[in-house]
């Protein structure tokens, strides 16, 4: 059982650059979930998913896309990098948005130069 | 808006020591709480959680910790630390943000130091 699986663990980009950042569940979570780490600022929640087809914002949604086409996958994509988007990224998964806890990807760490 | 405050940066503590991190969060509703740690190099991994009952919760690893619904403190507690639990702590909220949804929202977390 794989969990949270999310790809690629390093990346560094240019300014100015886009790629997309991958995440993948097999537990059949609706709901999934993107945060980026900051030091000294906890985890914040860039956007969500309630389901397929379903995506809302979080509190630091700007400049990240995101789209949930089917249960499992869940990609994030940064539309054009910068540098002040250096950071840890978590995907995260649960059954529901209420009682179920998070299960984490291990996490990617993107550095935009 | 809702926030989650945790009260201490890092705590370095000796092996043995007790530890008591302190987590209060600004919500006058039904909460669902949790603790996360992340140990070095790691993702978060799920503690413990409180959803009702008995206030007095107690995870993995010896760790426990008491909500107390007056002062809006979900206190986290291990009575004797090891060089093991080194690691960062994260308290968090799952709020009802409307129409049955729920969002969580994280403190910024508390790192422990433990010296052999």
């Amino acid at each position: 059982n794989a969990g949270v699986t999310q790809t690629p663990k390093f990346q560094v980009l240019k300014t100015g650059q886009s790629m997309t950042l991958q995440c993948a569940q097999d537990m059949n979570h609706e709901y999934m979930s993107w945060y980026r780490q900051d030091p000294g600022m906890g985890l914040r929640l860039i956007h969500y998913s309630v389901g397929a087809g379903i995506t809302d914002q979080g509190e630091v949604p700007n400049g990240y896309n995101v789209s949930r086409s089917t249960t499992e996958d869940f990609p994030l994509r940064l539309l054009s990098a910068a540098p002040s988007q250096t950071s840890v990224y978590f995907c995260a998964s649960s059954y529901d948005t209420r009682h179920s806890p998070l299960h984490f990807g291990n996490g990617t760490r993107l550095t935009v130069t | 808006a809702q926030s989650v405050s945790q009260h201490n940066h890092h705590v370095i503590l000796s092996e043995a020591a007790s530890l008591e991190l302190g987590c209060n969060y600004s919500y006058g509703g039904t909460v669902n709480l949790f603790w996360y740690v992340q140990y070095p190099g790691q993702h978060l991994q799920l503690l413990l959680k409180y959803f009702s009952g008995d206030p007095l919760v107690k995870g993995i690893k010896g760790f426990e910790a008491e909500f107390i619904k007056s002062k809006f403190s979900f206190n986290l507690r291990k009575p004797s630390v090891q060089w093991s639990d080194t690691a960062e702590y994260f308290c968090a909220v799952n709020l009802n943000s409307g129409a049955g949804s729920y969002q969580l929202t994280f403190g910024k977390g508390t790192k422990l130091s433990v010296i052999p």
